[in-house]
């Protein structure tokens, strides 16, 4: 299994639900991360996870709330959202090795609407 | 923190020309430099990436040169096809040390190809 699995494709939520994004790999890799990507821009790094703790977090509000319950998956639980926050979110994950950078595989993403 | 500069931001050629696209990077710590393809809607795809050891690398149509004295890098697309078009971006890694970082992205170039 060489994907990075997330779930769900698509979520349209108000300002005042609760929401969870959910990504997954099966391909051993240590290291898990959450990008935010607004239409015809970059990918902008949220969050990384290696060894399932967290190791940078870029500034993201609080309203955002990252959890790595084991290897193989990542969460992002999402309260009071903005409609700024909608964007494309992606997961990414890569092996971890400390000899030197690894190839990021991405997932196909999250298209977040917040009305 | 890792700043990338990318151009130009849209690239139009014609179908069998070369494309080039060039990016340049501040930290000097850096030392991975991938480039992604994207299609609309769809996730990034790594297509060629390139160590700082390393001054040059080739697939098939596709090589990427970097420069670390100058802090450049660029992608060579060569006798270039319809489905070459998307959004290309490159990227580096954002902090010295382990793997784990994260990557700092270009802000794009959209490449067309014209029949």
């Amino acid at each position: 299994d060489t994907e990075v699995t997330q779930t769900p494709k698509h979520l349209v939520m108000g300002m005042t639900n609760k929401k969870s994004l959910k990504c997954e790999q099966h391909m051993g890799h240590r290291a898990m991360y959450w990008y935010k990507q607004k239409a015809k821009k970059p990918p902008e790094l949220m969050f990384v996870y290696s060894y399932e703790k967290l190791s940078i977090n870029e500034s993201v509000p609080s309203r955002f709330s990252p959890e790595c319950p084991n290897s193989s998956l990542l969460n992002l639980h999402l309260h009071a959202l903005q409609p700024e926050d909608s964007a494309l979110y992606l997961c990414a994950s890569s092996r971890n090795s400390l000899g030197g950078k690894e190839k990021l595989f991405f997932g196909s993403g999250t298209q977040l609407s917040v009305l | 923190g890792e700043n990338v500069e990318q151009h130009p931001s849209t690239l139009s050629v014609q179908e069998g020309d070369s494309a080039v696209i060039k990016c340049t990077y501040s930290d000097s710590a850096s030392n991975y430099f991938p480039w992604y393809k994207q299609e609309l809607g769809k996730r990034p795809q790594l297509i060629i990436d390139i160590r700082s050891n390393v001054g040059e690398k080739k697939d098939q149509r596709i090589a990427v040169t970097l420069n670390k004295t100058a802090k450049h890098f660029s992608l060579h697309i060569t006798e270039t096809q319809p489905e070459d078009s998307a959004v290309y971006f490159c990227a580096a890694s954002g902090y010295s040390g382990g793997g784990a970082d994260g990557l700092t992205f270009g802000k794009g170039t959209h490449l067309i190809i014209q029949p």
